[in-house]
């Protein structure tokens, strides 16, 4: 099972750019890297997900190098909306996913 | 579509007795997944059912905990004779068949937040 190692937390103010990083050693040739946004008291929430090289939708661009051994969530123009814990998930591996405690960002006025 | 949805939202019970918490998954997913969440900590997987494959309970902390799901769609998670430490959010969520776009992303639902006093 390929752990993964966030930042604790995070601060930024309204419309900056946020990037969160997280390293994943042990990621196996198969695995995915998938983000997830989770707001109190709700269940995790899909925000993107890649392979290799970098991937970008309508909420957020994912970074990831060429060994894959870390990955990079980027967050444009935060809002106050935004503050919420990131999760960054490597696998499947079988059957599981390992969500580690996540990065809870706060977004400032 | 109708997303997850889970129930109760909320239980309280009291140590000792037994409860039984339900998860209604996206019609058609394949994978349903059991998960527990602490006060501040991330998600602690508990159990994977895939179709009609055995379940995976590797993660099921005692044997107090079970779970099993109905014609591949409801599931229900029971804890007997529950403790003070399990006291946590359990969360649901599933996932789609292999070969359709968002397989490899997870749909949660919105949690049953249990407290054991």
């Amino acid at each position: 099972l390929a752990k993964t190692t966030q930042p604790i937390s995070m601060d930024s103010y309204e419309g900056q750019e946020v990037n969160i990083t997280c390293s994943h050693n042990n990621i196996a040739t198969n695995d995915y890297i998938t983000w997830y946004q989770q707001f109190p008291s709700q269940g995790p929430r899909f925000i993107i997900q890649g392979y290799k090289t970098k991937v970008t939708n309508e909420v957020a661009s994912l970074f990831i190098p060429a060994d894959r051994k870390s990955s990079t969530l980027s967050l444009p123009r935060v809002s106050l909306s935004d503050t919420a814990v990131y999760y960054c998930l490597v696998g499947p591996s079988g059957n599981q996913f390992y969500f580690g405690t996540g990065t809870s960002l706060t977004v400032i006025p | 579509g109708a997303g997850v949805s889970q129930s109760p939202s909320n239980k309280v019970t009291e140590k000792g007795k037994d409860v039984e918490l339900r998860c209604d998954p996206i019609s058609g997913h394949t994978a349903l997944y059991w998960y527990r969440q602490s006060l501040g900590q991330g998600l602690e997987f508990l159990i994977y059912f895939q179709g009609n494959s055995a379940p995976d309970k590797s993660g099921l902390p005692s044997d107090r905990f079970s779970a099993e799901r109905t014609g591949g769609s409801v599931s229900t998670l029971t804890i007997q004779r529950t403790q003070q430490e399990d006291s946590a959010v359990y969360l649901c969520a599933s996932r789609a068949r292999w070969g359709e776009s968002s397989y490899n992303e997870q749909f949660f639902g919105p949690g049953t937040r249990l407290t054991v006093l």
